[in-house]
């Protein structure tokens, strides 16, 4: 089965600037979430997608927004890029719905480096 | 806030001995708890994970125990082998809250020949 695929792996822009990433889940997980790393913060949440809804929101500015498609596939925007936004990017997918944790839990993908000069 | 901390940025073992990575957390709703490793350039992959209804989960050379009153739970590995120098995140969450995990900063565990 292929993993979680992200694209590009590597994204250099410059500040004002807007950017949308890719994620690929693997085949059959309809759940896909983002998370920020950043030095010193660790892996912070974006946001959650199942089945092309919004389930989950976290503590970001309303620069960043996602949406997920009919196949599961999803994006993640950022307008009005600023220095802050350096980090990597990490989707993640999980194929159960997510009431009960259980040992089915989510896969990451290898992630985007974004730079932002 | 940081709900989920791991307050050891950095850990250094000699091979074969035990590796003890520790992690607090201050929310108490969470009711589950993982831990992933991460090496660089790679995601993080899922290792071990433990319900509040137990308060120790194994696998392998990987154990993780949960104290609920102290809110504290900690990875062992043993015995540590070079493979297993990466960063290491603790996580939780809360079910019924959909798939959000909430990270702590991470440790990086070296093993040493």
């Amino acid at each position: 089965k292929a993993g979680v695929t992200q694209t590009p792996r590597y994204l250099i822009k410059t500040r004002g600037q807007q950017v949308t990433l890719s994620c690929s889940p693997i085949s059959g997980h309809r759940s896909v979430s983002w998370y920020q790393q950043t030095p010193g913060q660790g892996l912070q949440f974006l946001f959650e997608y199942f089945s092309e809804t919004q389930r989950n929101k976290g503590n970001f500015p309303g620069r960043f927004s996602g949406r997920q498609f009919s196949n599961s596939r999803s994006e993640m925007n950022v307008s009005t890029l600023e220095l802050g936004d350096s980090a990597l990017y990490l989707c993640a997918s999980r194929g159960a719905s997510g009431g009960m944790p259980s040992s089915d839990t989510q896969y990451f993908g290898p992630g985007t480096r974004l730079t932002v000069l | 806030d940081q709900q989920v901390k791991q307050n050891s940025p950095s850990l250094s073992v000699q091979e074969g001995r035990i590796s003890i990575l520790n992690c607090d957390y201050t929310n108490s709703m969470f009711d589950y708890f993982l831990w992933y490793k991460k090496y660089p350039a790679e995601g993080p992959t899922f290792l071990i994970s433990i319900s509040s209804i137990k308060d120790k989960n194994e696998d392998g050379r990987f154990t993780v125990f949960l104290n609920k009153s102290a809110k504290h739970l900690s990875l062992h590995i043993v015995p540590s082998q070079p493979g297993d120098s990466a960063v290491y995140f603790c996580a939780a969450a809360v079910t019924g809250g959909g798939n959000k995990l909430t990270f702590g900063t991470g440790t990086q565990l070296k093993v040493e020949l």
